[in-house]
């Protein structure tokens, strides 16, 4: 079982739609969590993190940490066609990242 | 110093050469990263540095690879005898408060033919 697991997608939704994305993590010690954006061909870039469990909003982005079910959304409102990238997960290990697959996601006009 | 930055962008080399990768850290950072992603998958943890100690390495770094950061500055990430394998986007990362997340660079997209 990976640490990390994430749906790969591709998730393809109308624009102003509202996204929810996902991870799952087996390693109750992590009590830190990222969600990073990649763009095709580019390095990943920080978007939220949060400690422990709890809500944390940015703008039109809000992330959920749920510990007891060792579970982390991100959740996009109003989305729009420059969302479109890859989302990645990634619960910090103490001193490293340890990140998922990625979710692709596709906001069309 | 606006950000992680690194050299090469694109690096085509033949197989069984050596490369070597560069990584300019945020300069406050004293934490650095290696990661190596895939296509289609989440970036994977090679190696971290806190200033000049390299301190963990990843089973999946061999004999083949070795990073260094001299003067606990900018770090290096060589490979020798490449294999069609380790064609990866090579990411570099820094950090001085885990609190505030890790900072990536755009990556050394290495292709072995």
């Amino acid at each position: 079982q990976k640490e990390v697991e994430q749906d790969p997608g591709p998730l393809s939704v109308p624009e102003g739609a509202i996204v929810s994305l996902n991870c799952t993590y087996s390693n109750s010690a992590f009590q830190y969590f990222m969600w990073y954006r990649q763009y095709s061909r580019k390095g990943p870039e920080l978007l939220m993190y949060t400690y422990s469990s709890g809500n944390k909003e940015d703008g039109r982005f809000t992330a959920q940490v749920d510990k007891s079910s060792k579970y982390i959304s991100l959740f996009i409102r109003d989305s729009q066609p420059s969302d479109s990238a890859t989302y990645l997960c990634a619960p910090d290990n103490t001193d490293k990242l340890i990140f998922g697959t990625g979710t692709r996601l596709q906001v069309f006009p | 110093d606006t950000g992680v930055s690194q050299d090469p962008r694109h690096k085509i080399t033949k197989r069984g050469q050596n490369v070597t990768f560069r990584c300019d850290p945020i300069s406050e950072h004293n934490r650095l990263y290696w990661y190596r992603q895939t296509l289609g998958q989440g970036p994977e943890f090679l190696t971290y540095f806190q200033n000049e100690a390299q301190l963990e390495k990843s089973r999946l770094l061999s004999d083949r690879f070795s990073a260094e950061r001299p003067k606990g500055s900018f770090s290096t990430l060589e490979i020798q005898r490449t294999e069609q394998g380790d064609s990866a986007m090579y990411l570099c990362a820094s950090t001085g408060d885990r609190n505030y997340g890790y900072t990536f660079g755009s990556g050394t997209r290495l292709t072995v033919v």
